[in-house]
């Protein structure tokens, strides 16, 4: 298994413009996670789905933000527009919940926002 | 929201020496999950704890777990510096399926 697949790695882009964040979950897991990780405040959770459905968006910042996942396999992360205290490294996470499965992450995209 | 803190945030040690990193955590949970992260690079995960009482141990770390006093340990017995890394434990509530991190311990290993 290929594991979680992000993309982009990095992404560099001017204040106000859109980005969009890609996340391709482990074949079988049926729940994603969306994480922003910096240095001031560690691991956030940004929103779940589960089931393709999200089911807790508390974590995501402000509007700006939204997150879809259109089928099983396929989840974005978007942010329109952008600031540059959205830079960041944002990890995408799958498991299969129910099962007391542990996530397994991506590699994350490295987001700077100039 | 639960809360869950380690403590140290930071630790430095030398080869050889043996030293416990605390996973606290709010409310009630029976899962409890330790991962790794290298500079630069994603989260791996290390061990995943069920059940009070919960012992795993993998080369020179080994994890336990107390629910009773929401409470998790991860020990290091003569320390490396391959294990020289970031250090997380994140609990998952009993009903529902959020994964709440600690702030991470960063691990230094000095020669």
């Amino acid at each position: 298994d290929a594991g979680v697949i992000q993309s982009p790695r990095h992404e560099v882009t001017e204040m106000g413009q859109e980005v969009t964040l890609r996340c391709k979950p482990i074949s079988g897991h049926n729940s994603l996670f969306w994480y922003r990780q910096t240095m001031m405040r560690g691991l956030e959770l940004l929103i779940y789905f589960n089931n393709n459905v999200p089911i807790d968006d508390s974590g995501m910042p402000e509007d700006r933000f939204s997150a879809k996942m259109p089928n099983a396999s396929f989840s974005t992360l978007k942010i329109q527009p952008s600031e540059p205290r959205d830079s960041a490294v944002y990890f995408c996470a799958s498991s299969l919940s129910g099962a007391n499965e542990k996530l397994f992450f991506g590699s994350g995209t490295q987001l700077s926002v100039l | 929201e639960l809360k869950v803190e380690q403590n140290p945030l930071f630790l430095s040690m030398q080869e050889g020496k043996n030293y416990t990193i605390y996973c606290n955590y709010s409310t009630t949970s029976d899962r409890l999950y330790w991962y790794r992260q290298d500079p630069g690079k994603s989260l791996e995960s290390l061990f995943v704890l069920l059940s009070n009482g919960a012992v795993k141990q993998e080369g020179r770390l080994m994890a336990s777990l107390d629910t009773k006093a929401r409470l998790s340990t991860l020990h290091i017995t003569a320390a490396v510096h391959d294990l020289s890394a970031t250090y997380f434990c994140a609990v998952s509530q009993e009903y529902g399926n959020q994964f709440y991190f600690g702030t991470g311990t960063s691990l230094t290993v000095i020669p």
